[in-house]
């Protein structure tokens, strides 16, 4: 079977740093997705790692362990507009076509 | 404006009453796919289609219906919707399969209510 396990929700300050953690059980790997999504809207696309290792993008970074089976997603300088739900998906198959989503991490950033 | 469009946003039906909702892409998008979403399951993939004429299941695909007959329509078929159907459905599109880190494109949702 898939399995994608994500915290539920986490709360964060203003200005701090946050890291949410993603870990993995599938059939097949073909990269980890991250997605922000906000109430009420559509998610949008924040990061994508197919290779170990750290990627940085401005104030995101997606770090991709494989054989841990173990993502993070680490935001620095966190804003308000940064509370949302982060979703970790994989992609199965040779070509990624199929997506597994987690079930999301609601994150919270008070003043 | 490049985006992925649905309709309808909201719609809310009866058991059994076929229904389709309409997605479309002005990108020349190749890869089309449909989810839905649903409290403490997250997104959850129903088909997807790799090119016109081209389609596969996702995760949940019982109860759905997809076509694609054009590269830019990608509906989604319920022949007879039950309760359990009602959730948030997306429709999102990428140039090329996700692997080859191609952004994935998400609709604005269309939410559905079947009683």
């Amino acid at each position: 079977g898939q399995n994608i396990d994500q915290p539920t929700e986490m709360t964060a300050t203003e200005g701090a740093i946050v890291q949410i953690n993603c870990t993995y059980q599938t059939s097949g790997f073909n990269g980890l997705f991250w997605y922000q999504q906000h109430a009420g809207e559509a998610p949008t696309f924040l990061s994508y790692n197919v290779l170990d290792g750290l990627e940085e993008k401005g104030r995101f970074s997606s770090f991709l362990s494989r054989s841990k089976g173990y993502s993070y997603l680490l935001l620095k300088e966190l804003q308000m507009k940064d509370s949302a739900s982060y979703l970790c998906a994989v992609g199965l198959g040779d070509s990624s076509y199929k997506l597994i989503f987690g079930s999301g991490t609601r994150l919270l950033v008070r003043p | 404006e490049a985006q992925v469009t649905q309709n309808p946003r909201y719609l809310i039906t009866v058991t059994g009453k076929k229904l389709t909702v309409t997605c479309s892409q002005n990108m020349n998008h190749e890869y089309m796919s449909w989810y839905r979403q649903d409290p403490g399951l997250g997104l959850r993939q129903i088909y997807y289609s790799m090119n016109v004429e081209v389609t596969d299941k996702g995760d949940v695909p019982e109860g759905y219906k997809v076509s694609r007959k054009e590269k830019r329509n990608f509906p989604l078929i319920l022949e007879s919707p039950s309760p359990n159907q009602t959730s948030l459905y997306f429709c999102a599109s990428s140039l090329g399969s996700a692997s080859r880190r191609e952004t994935q494109y998400f609709g604005p949702g269309t939410r559905l209510l079947v009683l």
